[in-house]
């Protein structure tokens, strides 16, 4: 079948701290992973994306490898600022557009 | 313009009430979803509409019923409301496979 694992929270970091949140999947056949991010009070808005093996999705200083031999998308950043503060999730997307959702992970960043 | 609208933003109502969430997506999306989320940030799906067809429909209380007017709609109408429903619903709608999905804000359900 198909799931998503994502590290728990919460996570605290300092400002200008490097953030890792893991995420493995299990999937049939070939998967879109997503990581997508959700502000107090919105909804989830999508942060990046990588549609085949090897793929690097980026967006606003996150990236994540699509890694298929360890089956892992794990998201970074080098140096967090406080309007990170948010919940991650990790998610996939495989045949007939069913999304599959990680748990989420809080992510809060102090001065 | 937003994408994917959903009203009300808030809903406050007591227990036994029947209540209606409406969303409408502007992105020609042919496939509309219905998520619950627990105070926990877990997401759980409870519908999936593609182009006016239900296609996903998971195990949730048959007092949960969607209905989609046309492919820019999916309504979410939910009857005698119990204590265990309060949450945020999202809407979402998605267009191909691998795309990814475009969320609404969310409507707070808190049943009293």
């Amino acid at each position: 079948g198909n799931s998503v694992t994502q590290m728990e929270g919460p996570v605290t970091l300092s400002e200008e701290a490097f953030l890792t949140i893991n995420c493995t999947y299990t999937a049939t056949g070939y998967p879109s992973l997503f990581w997508y991010v959700q502000y107090p009070g919105e909804g989830l808005q999508l942060l990046l994306k990588a549609t085949k093996a090897d793929d690097k999705g980026s967006n606003k200083g996150f990236e994540a490898t699509y890694r298929k031999e360890t089956t892992s998308f794990h998201l970074e950043k080098g140096s967090v600022q406080v309007s990170d503060s948010a919940v991650y999730f990790c998610a996939l997307s495989n045949t007939g557009n069913q999304f599959y959702f990680g748990t989420g992970t809080s992510l809060t960043v102090i001065p | 313009d937003t994408a994917v609208s959903q009203t009300p933003k808030y809903l406050v109502t007591q227990m036994g009430n029947d209540k209606s969430i409406k969303c409408e997506q502007n992105l020609g999306h042919d496939t509309m979803y219905w998520y619950k989320q627990d105070s926990k940030k877990f997401l759980k799906i409870m519908f999936s509409y593609n182009n006016k067809e239900l296609i996903i429909n998971e195990t949730v209380p048959n007092r949960f019923s969607p209905k989609s007017p046309d492919k820019a709609h999916l309504n979410l109408h939910i009857n005698s409301l119990e204590l265990g429903d309060s949450a945020v619903y999202f809407c979402a709608s998605s267009q191909v496979s691998g795309s990814g999905y475009t969320f609404g804000s969310g409507t707070r359900l808190t049943v009293v």
